[in-house]
């Protein structure tokens, strides 16, 4: 149990186009679903947390209107890298969390490259 | 800053050796994770430990959770060149299922 899935694993591009990221909870349904991002040889650095029905919380330094969250359902969470710019190439992590555990479960990530 | 930090950054051992790596954290948690992720690819599962927990084992893999001095170690027993990877541990601080992560350790293993 606790397989989160995320699509696509991985993505090219062009700037100034937008990217939809998805995030499903396959076998429980995921009352809070986080997104990270990590640059080559760096860590995972949480971007927002998301609840399901209502605006996700974002981390400081993080651009609400350049990253939409949307989590309309408790098995689906996206990220849409809105006017992708070269600099948003990087890996997306997303991982969900079932309300009666404590613990998040992580997708496989998606790369993204943005030429 | 980082919640976890891994000691040590990086690491190169020979095939059939074991291998240590240690996770640093700076307050009090629910839970602590172990995660391996392989160059350019997504993470992968390894442990969970409960603050409540000392000890647990799966496989070659042994975990130690010290909450009195914050910090927890991975041991991979007879190590394999499949075992070279990045591992990361990941603390929840709350029962919010929030995770931060420690900066890794790069494990190399020779064959």
């Amino acid at each position: 149990g606790a397989v989160v899935s995320q699509h696509p694993s991985w993505v090219i591009c062009k700037s100034g186009t937008s990217v939809k990221i998805e995030c499903r909870s396959l076998d429980f349904q995921a009352t809070t679903m986080f997104w990270y991002r990590q640059f080559p040889k760096q860590s995972l650095m949480l971007m927002a947390t998301s609840n399901e029905g209502s605006k996700a919380t974002y981390e400081q330094g993080v651009e609400k209107d350049k990253f939409l969250i949307n989590h309309a359902s408790l098995t689906l969470s996206t990220l849409t890298v809105t006017s992708a710019h070269p600099e948003d190439s990087s890996f997306y992590i997303c991982s969900a969390r079932d309300g009666g555990r404590p613990e998040a479960f992580f997708g496989q990530g998606t790369r993204l490259t943005v030429v | 800053s980082q919640q976890g930090e891994e000691d040590p950054q990086a690491l190169s051992i020979q095939e059939g050796e074991n291998a240590t790596m240690n996770c640093s954290y700076k307050t009090s948690i629910n839970n602590l994770q172990w995660y391996r992720q392989n160059s350019g690819r997504g993470l992968v599962h390894l442990i969970l430990i409960r603050s409540n927990e000392r000890e647990k084992h799966s496989g070659r893999l042994r975990v130690t959770l010290d909450t009195s001095k914050k910090s927890s170690s991975l041991l991979i027993t007879a190590s394999r060149a499949a075992d070279t990877a990045s591992y990361f541990c990941a603390t929840g601080i709350s029962n919010a299922g929030k995770s931060t992560f420690g900066d890794g350790t790069t494990l190399t293993v020779k064959p």
